[in-house]
């Protein structure tokens, strides 16, 4: 079965700095993942997501991501924050396997990231 | 832009009573899917569901459970009878296909006394 760890449960940073938000898996099969974002009071919205192809995939609002299947990763990057990226952010991943997928995610614990003034 | 709508927001019930969580997905999606999330927990998949039948269930998703697509429209999560460990926000999302991005709803908080 897949799992999936966030190792950072909260990430504070000051606006315009850099920030990375690590994330790690393990399947015993072929996966498709996926950077979430859920804002205050609403749904998980979609960042990004691999597929497959290139293993950078650029997101929306700025975000990026490494797929590095040698370290089982997919951390979210952006070179610069806004105060309004102030919200929790979610890895996930999807098995497939010889074509077939369902589509069941599985969520990491989540990162929040805070950023200051 | 279209999206997945939940109601109710916030449901209160009592232990033993059965709830019914709506969500309207995307009009052209094809699969369904029911997640929830304990506070301070992780996002958990509950069920998938496609082509009229459940494609995939968790552990979770016990004999107290059920999900309905009553018409064209709503996707349905049914809880028989509610226990105090039922208290969680539920989400509801949808996809156009298997491997296509997921579209989640504003969740449903269900708590219960």
């Amino acid at each position: 079965a897949q799992s999936v760890t966030q190792l950072d449960s909260q990430v504070p940073v000051f606006e315009e700095a850099p920030v990375e938000l690590r994330c790690n898996y393990s399947s015993s099969v072929s996966v498709y993942l996926f950077w979430y974002v859920q804002y205050p009071n609403q749904g998980l919205q979609l960042l990004l997501k691999y597929l497959s192809g290139s293993t950078l995939v650029k997101g929306i609002n700025g975000f990026e991501a490494e797929f590095n299947k040698s370290q089982t990763s997919f951390h979210l990057r952006k070179p610069s924050v806004h105060i309004s990226d102030t919200a929790e952010y979610f890895c996930a991943v999807s098995e497939h396997a010889g074509g077939t997928s369902y589509g069941k995610l599985t969520f990491g614990q989540g990162t929040i990231l805070t950023v200051h003034p | 832009e279209p999206e997945v709508t939940q109601t109710p927001s916030h449901q209160v019930t009592q232990m033993g009573q059965e709830v019914i969580l709506r969500c309207v997905p995307i009009s052209n999606h094809l699969y369904f899917y029911w997640y929830r999330q304990i506070l301070g927990q992780k996002v958990e998949f509950l069920v998938s569901f496609y082509n009229n039948e459940i494609s995939e269930k968790s552990e979770i998703f016990d004999d107290q459970f059920s999900v309905e697509r009553p018409d064209g429209s709503n996707f349905t999560l049914k809880i028989r009878s509610t226990k105090l460990e039922d208290s969680a926000m539920y989400f509801c999302a949808s996809s156009d296909g298997a491997a296509d991005t997921q579209y989640f709803g504003p969740g449903t908080r269900l708590t219960v006394l």
